[in-house]
C-alpha cells in the first residue's frame, strides 16, 4: 500500500541552526501539507502546497520556514534558524483531489536544544 | 482563528460498550469534515471524509454523522474493542487545501 515517508524520524539540532525535514508523498497525489504538534498540544497546520506553489499557510509559517518540491518526488520543510519553540513532531501529508483523505507520514520529532 | 472543538477530551470504556464523541466546527464556509484515528507511535489514519449535510458514513463498527448547519459531527463506535484504543481527531476544511484539527478524544478500551 502506498505510504508517505518522512526522514529523519528524529532530529536534534542546536538553536540557530538550519534544519531540513524530508518527505516523500504518495506519487500520484496533488496536495502536500506540513503540520506540527508541540507536545501536549493540538495538531497545527503549517502550509499546503499545490501545483508547485504554496496554496495556504498559517501565521506560524513565517519567513523562517520554507517548502520545496525540488525533484518531483521529495517535499521538504526548511527551518532557517531554529528556536527552542520549534521543538515538535512535524508531520507531512499528501492527498489526491480535494475533499479526499490526507495520508500522513510517521512524523519527524525535532528537538531544538 | 477557527474553533474546532472535540468532546470529551478522554474516555475510558469497557470492552463491548458503545460510545460516541462530538466534534463541533464553524457552520459557515464549510468544505469538508474529516475524522482520523491516531494510535500511539503511528501516523493519523483517515476514517471518513464527509462533505454533505446529513451525511452518514460507516466503516465496520465505526460510523459518523454530519450536521453542517449547526456545525457538529458525531463519531460512534459500536461494541468497543481494546484495539479501538486511540486518539480520534476531527479536522475541519473551510477551504480545499487546509485542515484545522481539533484537540482529539483519547479513547481507552479495557477488558
Amino acid at each position: 500500500e502506498p505510504e508517505v515517508t518522512q526522514t529523519p524520524s528524529h532530529q536534534v539540532t542546536q538553536m540557530g541552526q538550519e534544519v531540513i525535514l524530508r518527505c516523500v508523498p504518495i506519487s500520484n497525489h496533488l496536495y502536500f501539507y506540513w503540520y506540527r504538534q508541540i507536545l501536549g498540544q493540538k495538531v497545527e497546520f503549517l502550509v499546503s502546497f499545490y501545483n508547485n506553489e504554496i496554496s495556504e499557510k498559517s501565521e506560524i509559517f513565517d519567513d523562517q520556514f520554507s517548502v520545496e518540491r525540488p525533484d518531483g518526488s521529495n517535499f521538504t520543510l526548511k527551518i532557517r534558524s531554529t528556536k527552542l519553540e520549534d521543538s515538535a513532531m512535524y508531520f507531512c501529508a499528501s492527498s489526491g483531489p480535494v475533499n479526499t483523505e490526507a495520508f500522513f507520514g510517521q512524523g519527524t520529532r525535532l528537538t531544538v536544544v | 482563528i477557527l474553533n474546532v472543538e472535540q468532546s470529551p477530551q478522554s474516555l475510558h470504556v469497557q470492552e463491548g460498550d458503545s460510545t460516541n464523541f462530538t466534534c463541533s466546527f464553524p457552520s459557515s464556509n464549510f468544505y469538508a469534515l474529516h475524522w482520523y484515528r491516531w494510535e500511539t507511535a503511528k501516523s493519523p489514519e483517515a476514517l471518513f471524509v464527509m462533505t454533505l449535510n446529513g451525511d452518514e458514513k460507516k466503516k465496520g463498527r465505526i460510523s459518523a454523522t454530519l450536521n453542517t448547519k449547526e456545525g457538529y459531527s458525531y463519531l460512534y463506535i459500536k461494541g468497543s474493542q481494546p484495539e479501538d484504543s486511540a486518539t480520534y481527531l476531527c479536522a475541519f476544511a473551510g477551504t480545499a487545501s487546509k485542515l484545522t484539527f481539533g484537540t482529539g478524544t483519547r479513547l481507552q478500551v479495557t477488558l
